[in-house]
């Protein structure tokens, strides 16, 4: 079955440290996003890719990196310069512009 | 600017009752509308799309309409079922160059036996 697979399921890091998220998808979709989701808010994008090796800014990359190295892999970093990282983080890709879009089931990280 | 609204925050109705869910928008240009059903801790998962020119769609028990002059969205659901207990999420794209897509908060529907 294809999907998108995040792991890991939970995580939890102490102040201070970067930790790296992981996301796989095997549909075969050019683009894939990161979105943070917080109690009470709407989904706020992180980082996005359109294509293999290029990614942009979203509304709120400050304290995240990403990369794109390869089409079925879009690994997001949490570093410790990101001041309330405790959430929620979705990824998500789509096929084309008019598609909707196919998430992920989630990683919930508490930092302490 | 962009936003959009969706009410109620949270309801709880009994099985087999009807429901429905509000989503107000002042996106603009607009291009269309998605509803997301969002178990708990699982990935949001696409319901229904609304174009400009749709009205209505039906997804099942799920019946989602847009009155674009109101700027207005509403998802019902008939003879809810326990596995409808889920958070649903109201999404509008923005006809830019980046095809924006501005989030509503979610109603959490709860369904009791």
């Amino acid at each position: 079955d294809g999907g998108i697979t995040q792991s890991p399921k939970y995580l939890f890091r102490k102040e201070g440290q970067n930790v790296t998220l992981s996301c796989e998808q095997n549909l075969n979709h050019d683009a894939m996003y990161w979105y943070r989701q917080d109690p009470g808010q709407g989904l706020r994008l992180i980082y996005y890719s359109q294509i293999v090796n290029d990614f942009q800014k979203g509304d709120i990359a400050e304290g995240y990196s990403v990369s794109r190295e390869k089409k079925e892999s879009f690994p997001l970093t949490v570093t410790s310069a990101q001041k309330n990282p405790t959430a929620f983080y979705l990824c998500a890709s789509k096929d084309s512009q008019n598609s909707p879009l196919h998430f992920g089931n989630g990683t919930r990280l508490t930092v302490t | 600017k962009n936003q959009v609204e969706q009410s109620p925050q949270s309801l709880i109705i009994l099985e087999g009752k009807n429901c429905t869910l509000q989503c107000n928008y002042t996106v603009s240009p607009f291009s269309n509308l998605r509803w997301y059903k969002q178990d708990t801790g699982r990935g949001p998962v696409s319901l229904t799309i609304m174009t400009f020119s749709e009205n209505t769609k039906s997804n099942g028990r799920y019946t989602a309409t847009l009155d674009a002059d109101t700027k207005q969205s509403s998802l019902h659901i008939t003879a809810s079922q326990l596995s409808d207990s889920a958070s649903y999420i109201c999404v509008v794209i923005v006809m830019d160059s980046n095809y924006q897509l501005i989030w509503g908060a979610g109603t959490k529907l709860i369904i009791k036996p």
